[in-house]
């Protein structure tokens, strides 16, 4: 069985402080892992995926994430976060061979001056 | 490359009526595309695949006599919400997987549709 978990509904940052949002999955067998960005009344962006080569994987507009297997995590981080960034981040997971997405709830991000 | 559109983004009907919703992969051939269906302030919830020159496979709990997809083309899939009420009202995101995502199921994303049923 798969599923995933944003451990946090809501992130508030300040402007070029840096941002966590926290990611835990569970899979049967070896995940593939993405994160996307959703903006109000928009679709949805894909900043990362991991599909089982670095673990260390960057994405666009500066964002990164890390698979921990140990952990069984997979949290977004940015060193300096932009007022653009606020928005809503879906952490995502799929197993190989498997054909559907597993969304987690969602963690709404925001970003003041 | 790998773009996804859908049409329209908007749309206001009355209850009773049919809408349909386009979602077309531009740059890439989608066998496989998904829709998706997004209350206020809450995650993506899988509605049915759609497999083209098959019948879609509906996720539990959803109406295939409500909600009729066709996945005429490579293209192109079309859902169609018959006879819509007030609580049919959502945001419905398609999806599509291009032939390059492997075994990893990598999908992108059409902007949405926004559907209101007065």
């Amino acid at each position: 069985a798969q599923s995933v978990t944003q451990l946090d509904s809501h992130v508030s940052v300040s402007e070029g402080t840096p941002v966590l949002l926290r990611c835990n999955y569970s899979s049967s067998y070896s995940p593939s892992l993405f994160w996307y960005v959703q903006h109000p009344n928009k679709g949805l962006q894909l900043l990362l995926k991991y599909t089982s080569a670095a673990t260390l994987v960057k994405g666009i507009n500066g964002f990164e994430a890390e698979f921990k297997k140990s952990e069984t995590s997979f949290h977004l981080t940015k060193p300096s976060a932009h007022m653009s960034d606020a928005a809503e981040y879906f952490c995502v997971v799929s197993s190989f061979g498997y054909n559907k997405l597993i969304f987690g709830a969602g963690t709404r991000l925001a970003v003041h001056p | 490359g790998a773009v996804v559109s859908q049409h329209p983004s908007r749309v206001i009907c009355k209850s009773g009526t049919s809408v349909k919703i386009e979602c077309r992969s531009l740059d890439f051939q989608a066998t496989t595309m998904f829709w998706y269906r997004q209350f206020p302030k809450k995650s993506l919830m899988l509605m049915a695949t759609s497999n083209e020159g098959s019948k879609a496979t509906y996720e539990q709990g959803v109406e295939k006599d409500k909600f009729l997809i066709n996945h005429a083309s490579l293209t192109l899939s079309t859902l169609t919400v018959t006879s819509a009420h007030p609580e049919d009202s959502s945001f419905y995101i398609c999806s599509a997987r291009p032939p390059t995502s492997g075994s990893y199921n990598e999908q992108f994303f059409g902007p949405g549709t926004r559907l209101t049923v007065l």
